[in-house]
């Protein structure tokens, strides 16, 4: 099995510029995903990252260091609408399409 | 418009009362797979499948029931639902190959 870490909750000002870590431990290991949940929402497709680096989407950036096992979501210029939850899921090895969700990172941005 | 849809929304049962929730997707992908959505618990996944006539069990299945007679539809059956089973319930879809999954709008599910 797997697990993934990461934090409940995180509080930003508008403007300014917020990471969500996630650390994983699986027993293989295809990918790294984000996704952003609104309050009573369905949640939506963030990034997604397999190789080791910086990928980048606009405002959101995500970064992943397989060696590590480590990760984060990078959201810049923070809006109110971005107050949401933001999971990172991967991939479990024992099938190509066993997906494990953390328990989410709720992020509340403030004026 | 490219969708997943989910019937019902809203359910409110008894216990043992046999229930199935719909999911159709209008994307032909080849992946489907059910989630549910506990507090402090996050996503966990219940079936999945790669493709018509193949499922498989994720992180919780019991008490769970799925087919995949048709690329397009994924319905999920409790067959003797109980209390344990009240949560947020979500179908997702994905092209084959790619980590992008399409939820749908999730149904609510209250087992008395």
């Amino acid at each position: 099995g797997q697990s993934l870490e990461q934090p409940s909750e995180v509080t930003a000002v508008e403007g300014a510029i917020v990471q969500i870590n996630c650390t994983y431990q699986t027993s293989g290991f295809y990918g790294l995903s984000w996704y952003q949940q609104h309050d009573g929402g369905a949640p939506t497709f963030l990034s997604y990252n397999a190789l080791d680096g910086l990928e980048e989407t606009g405002r959101f950036s995500s970064f992943l260091s397989r060696s590590d096992s480590y990760g984060y979501l990078l959201l810049q210029e923070l809006q109110m609408k971005d107050s949401a939850s933001y999971f990172c899921a991967v991939r479990d090895s024992s099938g190509y399409s066993t997906l494990t969700f953390g328990k989410g990172t709720m992020l509340l941005v403030s004026p | 418009e490219a969708q997943v849809t989910q019937n019902p929304r809203y359910l409110i049962t008894v216990t043992g009362k046999k229930l199935t929730v719909t999911c159709s997707q209008n994307m032909n992908h080849e992946y489907m797979s059910w989630y549910r959505q506990d507090p402090g618990l996050g996503l966990r996944q219940i079936y999945y499948s790669m493709n018509v006539e193949v499922t498989d069990k994720g992180d919780v299945p019991e008490g769970y029931k799925v087919s995949r007679k048709e690329k397009r539809n994924f319905p999920l059956i409790l067959e003797s639902p109980s209390p344990n089973q009240t949560s947020l319930y979500f179908c997702a879809s994905s092209p084959h190959g790619t980590d992008t999954q399409y939820f749908g709008p999730g149904t609510r599910l209250t087992v008395l």
